[in-house]
């Protein structure tokens, strides 16, 4: 079965600085699919960035990046010139490949939540 | 485009009830998903639903139960609620072979 671990529950980092989460995932598919999700106080889940296993390439979105090693099996998120905006909880998330007549599922670490602090 | 709606966003019932929970996906999508979160278990894949069938079901007991109509909307249910089955329900829809978009969710509350 795969597992997704978020190790950090808590993180704050200053307006406009970089912070890192962390993720490590176990799996022993080959093919699958990685995600960052973000939850604001809403509770609306946001998908932040994605990424797919086969691709060496590190996803990016604007100010978000990832830095994907899929041999130690981390995952983990780059926030760069954080945000007020970006205080939320953020999940990390697995799917492997999606079976037959499926879209897969998701499954979500345990989550990070993170302040950003004026 | 409408995002993913949940309706109601917010529900008390008492234990031994029924609820139903209604989803209305993207404009396009067909696969609608459902996701249970507490802060006790976190996020946890409820079922899909691609086409009116369940085509993959989370380690749930019986009492919940989902279904899916000609327009893709969802709906699922808790027979028989329990204290445990308060929690966040979030609905998500994906086009096909793309990323899962989610609803606001629907607080249920058990008394």
């Amino acid at each position: 079965a795969q597992t997704v671990t978020q190790s950090q529950p808590e993180m704050s980092v200053q307006e406009a600085e970089t912070v890192t989460l962390s993720c490590t995932y176990d799996t022993s598919e080959n093919n699958y699919y990685l995600f960052w999700y973000k939850q604001p106080p809403s509770r609306q889940m946001i998908l932040v960035i994605r990424q797919e296993a086969y691709k060496q390439q590190n996803a990016t979105e604007n100010r978000f990046s990832v830095n994907f090693q899929k041999a130690a099996k981390s995952f983990s998120l780059k926030i760069s010139d954080s945000q007020l905006g970006d205080t939320a909880m953020y999940f990390c998330a697995f799917m492997k490949d999606k079976p037959m007549g499926s879209q897969g599922n998701l499954i979500f670490g345990k989550g990070t939540k993170l302040s950003v602090k004026p | 485009k409408a995002g993913v709606t949940q309706t109601p966003r917010y529900l008390i019932k008492t234990r031994g009830q029924q609820v139903t929970l209604s989803c209305s996906p993207i404009s396009g999508h067909r696969s609608v998903s459902w996701y249970q979160q507490t802060p006790g278990q976190g996020l946890q894949f409820l079922f899909e639903y691609f086409s009116e069938t369940q085509r993959n079901k989370g380690n749930f007991p019986g009492r919940f139960s989902g279904r899916q109509f000609s327009n893709s909307r969802s709906e699922m249910n808790v027979s028989t609620l329990e204290l445990g089955d308060s929690a966040l329900y979030l609905c998500a829809s994906t086009l096909l072979g793309g990323n899962q978009f989610f609803g606001p969710g629907t607080r249920l509350t058990v008394l």
